[in-house]
């Protein structure tokens, strides 16, 4: 089975402090994805990367930059926390192969930002 | 542009009776239809999807979705709702170059 982690499940930060969102997958996929999920608004795409090193920009982006140093693990960083960042973040991955690769999802992490 | 849309933010059924959760789509190209549950504080667990062949696809759960070109749909059936049906169930629709792009959600309440 494809297993995708979240480094934490419930996050609380103050205001202006830098995050650190890790996500690591086990089944060698090439894509990863950072969402963050708010109710009535579904899930939206703030970043995905299709291989180590590359990255590109979600729907929104903004406040957000992620790290994909390794296939495995991708990091997502909220360089200077504000509280309408606090969301549920959701990581995924898939397997690159041209519109048939399912995406697994990792737990979750709930942040609230103080 | 894909792009797809659930219009019940809200379904409620009782236990034993057939559910429906709805989702309609917009592609350019080939559909990659999927749907996701997610229960509460949980992560997105996949369901099945609809990449090519049988319009009719069936899913885990007892879940099944019908894939119907004409009117761009690709709605979620189960015969019989259970209580632990309830949750959280997202449409999803991928581009080629593997980007996904979700519905808003639809909550199923399944009555006892």
């Amino acid at each position: 089975d494809v297993k995708v982690t979240q480094s934490s499940r419930y996050l609380v930060k103050r205001t202006g402090e830098k995050v650190f969102l890790e996500c690591v997958q086990d089944m060698d996929h090439e894509n990863m994805f950072w969402y963050r999920q708010d109710p009535g608004l579904g899930l939206r795409l703030i970043y995905f990367s299709y291989d180590v090193k590359m990255k590109e920009k979600g729907d929104i982006p903004e406040g957000y930059s992620v790290s994909r140093e390794k296939k495995e693990r991708f990091s997502l960083i909220l360089e200077s926390a504000s509280t309408n960042q606090t969301s549920m973040y959701l990581c995924a991955s898939s397997l690159r192969t041209s519109g048939r690769g399912t995406q697994y999802f990792g737990p979750g992490t709930r942040l609230t930002v103080l | 542009a894909q792009s797809v849309a659930q219009p019940e933010d809200q379904v409620n059924v009782a236990e034993g009776n057939p559910l429906t959760v709805k989702c309609t789509y917009s592609v350019s190209g080939n559909p990659y239809l999927f749907w996701y549950v997610q229960y509460p504080n949980r992560g997105l667990q996949f369901l099945l999807k609809y990449i090519t062949g049988d319009n009719l696809v069936k899913g885990s759960y007892g879940f099944e979705a019908e894939f119907n070109k004409s009117q761009t749909s690709f709605h979620l059936k189960k015969p019989s709702a259970l209580v632990s049906d309830s949750a959280l169930y997202f449409c999803a629709v991928r581009d080629l170059v593997g980007q996904f792009y979700f519905g808003t959600g639809t909550s199923l309440t399944v009555i006892p």
